[in-house]
């Protein structure tokens, strides 16, 4: 499966502290987007990071991309009560079918 | 704008019923998407279509058929619902840059099938 897998499954934390999560995927990608998803809502898209780039800021948003370890990273900080919800990457392959694949997400809380 | 639209939001079906879920959306996006979350497995593509009258199969297309047949509207039916059909369904579009685009997400249709 080309589908990214992300790293932890859960996480809790205090409102304020930073929160980081990983996604590890297998083929190379021309891109890789997050995603977040609150309760039972649709996904909204946060930011995309190609394959040529190491480092993308959006606010209290930082991610990562690691093409030779096939792996990103999303550090939210500062987090808000509002930031609880699922977080998904998204990986787009360079082969194979032009789709998204979507990873099973981590769930964040954060505690006010 | 609305945006993404799906109806219904929530329906229950008897095993082998028929239905049709519809997306709409209002942003002129060449590229339409269905896909279904299940717990644990993320979301993954049933069907996707690059223009109207044109559609394709995607990861999990067994047991759906879909139509585009106007530009803001992407239908996806089943003909004869089964239990493992049981799921979120959502709808999504992008602009005419690529299928690998950001995708925009309708609300999602709950769907229980008995």
């Amino acid at each position: 499966s080309q589908q990214g897998e992300e790293d932890p499954q859960a996480l809790s934390i205090q409102e304020g502290e930073n929160a980081t999560m990983n996604c590890s995927y297998k083929t190379s990608i021309n891109n890789l987007q997050w995603y977040r998803q609150n309760s039972g809502r649709g996904l909204v898209h946060l930011i995309l990071i190609r394959s040529n780039e190491r480092e993308k800021h959006s606010g209290r948003l930082r991610v990562t991309l690691d093409t030779s370890k096939k792996s990103s990273s999303l550090l939210i900080t500062a987090s808000r009560a509002a930031d609880t919800a699922s977080y998904f990457c998204a990986t787009a392959s360079l082969t194979g079918a032009n789709n998204l694949f979507f990873g099973t997400g981590t769930r964040l809380t954060v505690i006010p | 704008n609305a945006g993404v639209t799906q109806t219904p939001k929530f329906r229950v079906l008897k095993t082998g019923q028929s239905m049709t879920l519809l997306c709409a959306q209002d942003m002129n996006h060449e590229y339409m998407y269905w896909y279904r979350q299940d717990p644990g497995m993320g979301l993954r593509l049933i069907h996707y279509s690059v223009g109207e009258g044109t559609t394709a199969k995607g990861e999990v297309p067994d047991g759906y058929n879909v139509s585009r047949l106007k530009k803001q509207n992407f239908l996806l039916g089943l003909e004869s619902a089964a239990p493992s059909q049981t799921s979120v369904y959502f709808c999504a579009s992008s602009y005419s840059k690529g299928l690998q685009e950001t995708q925009y997400f309708g609300p999602g249709t709950r769907l229980l099938v008995l």
